[in-house]
Order: C-alpha cells, then structure tokens, then sequence
C-alpha cells in the first residue's frame, strides 16, 4: 500500500532564504509525482508534474526532483518570498489510476 | 476555458440532514475523480466516475456516502444523514480520459460543517 510522508510537517524560514521540502514515498511503482500549493481554506495549484522517467521539473523559482529508486522528492524554492506562505502538497500518481497524498509541509516565510 | 466548478463552497449542515456536493468537470472533460480531506490530514480518494458509470469507489465509506455523475449535468456527491466527523473540505478532480496518462485537474472544495 503506497503511502507518502512529508517531513517537516512545519517549516518557518525568513524571507530571502532557499528551502527544501521533503517528500518520501513507499511504492516506487508511481506513474508520475506531482507538487500542489494549498493557501488556506482554498484549493489546490498545481506547481509541477515530474513524470517517472523523468528526474527534474523546473518553473520559475521552483525546482522538483525526483529519485523514484529511493522513493524520494525534493522541492527546492530559491530566494523565498513571503507570498510563499502556503501548505506545500506532495502526490503520487499510481498505475492503478488513483493520487495519494502526503499530509503536506506548512510553510511560513519570515518578512 | 473555465476550471473545475465545485458549488457550494461552503456547507453548513446539522446533524442528521442530507449534504449534496456538485462538481462541474471542466469542458470536454468525461472523468470525475472526488477527494476528502479531513482537518490535518491529506486528501484522500473517494470515487472515480465517468459519465453514468462508477469506475472505481474503493474510498468510499460504506454507508450514507453515494456519488453520481448523469450524462447531463454535475456530478453529484451526497452523504445523508451527516455526522460531526463528516465535517472536511471535498475536492473534485476532472480528467479529459481515464488511465494514468491523463492529468487531473483540481476544483476550488466545497468545505462542509455538521453542526
């Protein structure tokens, strides 16, 4: 059974800072990994999609990574901005067609 | 080329009334996908739907939970007689076709209370 964790379940970093969010997964039998951003009380945005054969995506001050292997992913964010401040979603698609979630990383950038 | 429509936003029901949750799939979009995300949790599968047909409903619970998606119109998510731990935010996903090779997309959730 896939499961996904995010670890930290909480990140605070001042403004200006790079980060990483860390996204593991159990079952390396994933079709793709996806990146969502949460904002509060509201829905989802999709920031980047890595298929399994590919290892990276990039877009704008964002970069994903993928290691499928080792059941990883890291979402680096370069020169962190207070807009920033979101719930950051991590999702695995299996080739049984349905997305798993992790539970997300909740991210504040210090002004 | 609008998104996914979730109405209504926001619901607020008591204890023991119905819920009916609608999602509008974006155009040309034939699969429905419906997600719950209970407070500090993550989204979870429910139901996925195409048009009349339920494809696969394995996250479902098993009683007062049923979801519908016409040939005409939104899908329907409803959940009779609401409990207090029905309270979540309900998102729907629409994809143009089934199978992994077809992105989903995400609506806005409708966030349901049971007061």
């Amino acid at each position: 059974k896939q499961e996904v964790t995010q670890i930290p379940a909480a990140l605070s970093v001042p403004e200006g800072e790079n980060l990483v969010l860390n996204c593991s997964f159990t079952d390396s039998a994933i079709y793709n990994l996806q990146w969502f951003r949460q904002d509060p009380g509201k829905g989802l945005t999709s920031l980047l999609l890595i298929q399994s054969s590919q290892r990276e995506q990039t877009s704008g001050r964002l970069n994903a990574s993928l290691d499928k292997s080792s059941g990883r992913s890291t979402l680096y964010i370069a020169a962190s901005q207070p807009g920033d401040s979101a719930t950051y979603l991590c999702a695995v698609l299996n080739r049984d067609d349905k997305i798993i979630f992790g539970k997300g990383t909740r991210l504040h950038i210090l002004p | 080329n609008a998104g996914v429509m979730q109405n209504p936003r926001h619901l607020v029901r008591r204890r023991g009334q119905e819920a009916r949750l609608r999602c509008s799939p974006m155009k040309g979009h034939s699969h429905v996908y419906w997600y719950r995300q209970l407070p500090e949790e993550g989204l979870k599968f429910m139901v996925y739907l195409q048009k009349e047909n339920i494809i696969d409903e394995s996250g479902m619970p098993k009683e007062r939970f049923s979801a519908e998606f016409p040939k005409e119109g939104p899908s329907i998510l409803r959940i009779q007689q609401v409990v207090r731990g029905d309270s979540a935010a309900y998102f729907c996903a629409s994809s143009p076709g089934g199978g992994v090779s077809y992105e989903q997309y995400f609506g806005p959730g409708t966030r349901l209370t049971v007061t």
